[in-house]
């Protein structure tokens, strides 16, 4: 079982709807999230972070943690052309002490 | 934020090579990681780079194959050694500050 698994995509959806992306992680020990978003050929750059179960808002980003699902998800309101991107799902490997496992990526297109 | 600079940004070497990537931080950074991304994979932890002392190595990567040096809090080197067309990948420093990562720019890396 890989530790942090993703949806490849590609995910396709119209400007302005709701773009849902989502991921498991097999490592229980994991407390920290993050979703980072990675344009071709560019680093990737942190979207969100999260640490507690529930819903957390950031502008038209909202990430969901379910540990006992062993679940993120990130929800992507009013989609916008410039959000096609990769979408990195990250969490924290407790046994490589700080270190994130990266997922493969969902791959993301908004079209106009 | 501190920023990091990476060098070289992409380079095209010779099977049976090596090449060191340098990474330079303009601040003091407690953790920092050496990522690979090779062509349509996600980014996968080659080794927690420690100050001081031996590098910390994941699962499949192996210090005589990628020798890390960290003399101090601003800098580090990854070399790939003796290199083969499977080694051609992006390469990424990143630090963590508080619970978060931050990538340096990539050397983007073709072996012959």
């Amino acid at each position: 079982q890989k530790e942090v698994e993703q949806n490849s995509g590609p995910l396709s959806v119209p400007e302005g709807a709701i773009a849902s992306l989502n991921c498991t992680y097999s490592d229980r020990g994991s407390q920290s999230f993050f979703w980072y978003r990675q344009y071709s050929g560019k680093s990737p750059e942190l979207i969100m972070s999260i640490y507690s179960n529930g819903d957390k808002e950031d502008g038209r980003f909202t990430a969901q943690l379910n540990k006992a699902s062993q679940y993120v998800s990130l929800l992507i309101r009013d989609s916008q052309p410039s959000d096609s991107a990769t979408y990195l799902c990250a969490v924290n490997k407790p046994q490589a002490g700080t270190a994130l496992i990266f997922g493969k990526g969902t791959t993301l297109s908004v079209s106009s | 934020s501190a920023v990091i600079s990476q060098k070289p940004s992409r380079d095209i070497c010779q099977r049976g090579t090596s090449l060191t990537i340098q990474c330079q931080v303009d601040s003091q950074v407690t953790m920092m990681f050496w990522y690979r991304q090779q062509p349509g994979q996600s980014l996968t932890l080659i080794a927690t780079a420690n100050q001081g002392s031996e590098a910390t190595y994941e699962s499949g990567f192996v210090i005589d194959k990628f020798p890390i040096s960290r003399p101090n809090l601003t800098f580090s080197t990854l070399t790939v050694s003796n290199m083969s067309p499977e080694d051609s990948s992006i390469y990424l420093c990143v630090y963590r500050l508080n619970e978060k990562l931050f990538f340096g720019s990539g050397t983007q890396l073709s072996v012959l």
